[in-house]
């Protein structure tokens, strides 16, 4: 099974603020999965990459495969963007497989 | 857009009791996933199905069944409930095709056992 690590577990900041949280696993994998989940309890995909860097509105991630570590970036962070951050990898490391959760980065941003 | 419905969204059991738990796929979908999530912590994979065959197995307690039907619902049965399966379960679903894809979640049931 793969390990995920995320960084930091806890993260408050400022209105505009830039945001980054850290990934790193410990297997090779196919594919790495970035999801929110808000208080309600519901999961959003944010992003799944394999390699370099993907763009959707004000979040970026990033991915090294040599070094096992991806990052989620937010610019411009809002109060909206508050909710917890999960990384995720593929359980037993490709295919259609289930995942593995990092611990999640719990992310308040105050007005 | 069609989403991932799943049903009941909320469930009260005894101990000792047994739920069933069911999951729509977003249509074209061919891929089910269910997790189960516990208070306070990360959420855990159970099992996954690939057109109605199960194709991973994660952290399902023997206690518990699941499955992938024709029109690619999928139920999970849960058997003898113990106060510790109190969580929420979460069922995604993609269109796999047999390589990782995108996950799409529905938006839970949450179990409660008494």
């Amino acid at each position: 099974k793969n390990e995920v690590e995320q960084s930091p577990q806890n993260l408050t900041a400022q209105e505009g603020e830039f945001i980054t949280i850290n990934c790193s696993y410990s297997v090779g994998i196919s594919a790495l999965h970035w999801l929110q989940q808000h208080p309600g309890g519901g999961i959003v995909s944010l992003f799944m990459l394999s390699s370099g860097k993907k763009k959707h509105g004000r979040l970026i991630a990033t991915i090294n495969i040599q070094e096992k570590h991806s990052s989620l970036h937010i610019t411009a962070s809002h109060p909206r963007d508050s909710a917890v951050y999960i990384c995720a990898v593929p359980y037993s490391g490709g295919g259609a497989d289930g995942l593995t959760f990092g611990k999640g980065t719990h992310l308040i941003i105050q007005p | 857009a069609a989403g991932v419905i799943q049903s009941p969204r909320h469930l009260i059991k005894e101990k000792r009791e047994t739920a069933t738990l069911k999951c729509y796929p977003i249509p074209r979908h061919d891929t089910v996933y269910w997790y189960q999530q516990g208070p306070g912590q990360d959420p855990q994979f159970l099992i996954s199905f690939y057109e109605k065959m199960q194709s991973d197995k994660g952290s399902i307690p023997d206690r518990f069944s699941a499955q992938q039907f024709s029109d690619y619902h999928s139920e999970l049965n849960m058997s003898s409930l113990e106060l510790g399966d109190s969580a929420l379960y979460f069922c995604a679903s993609s269109f796999a095709g047999g390589s990782q894809e995108t996950q799409y979640f529905g938006p839970g049931t949450r179990l409660l056992v008494l």
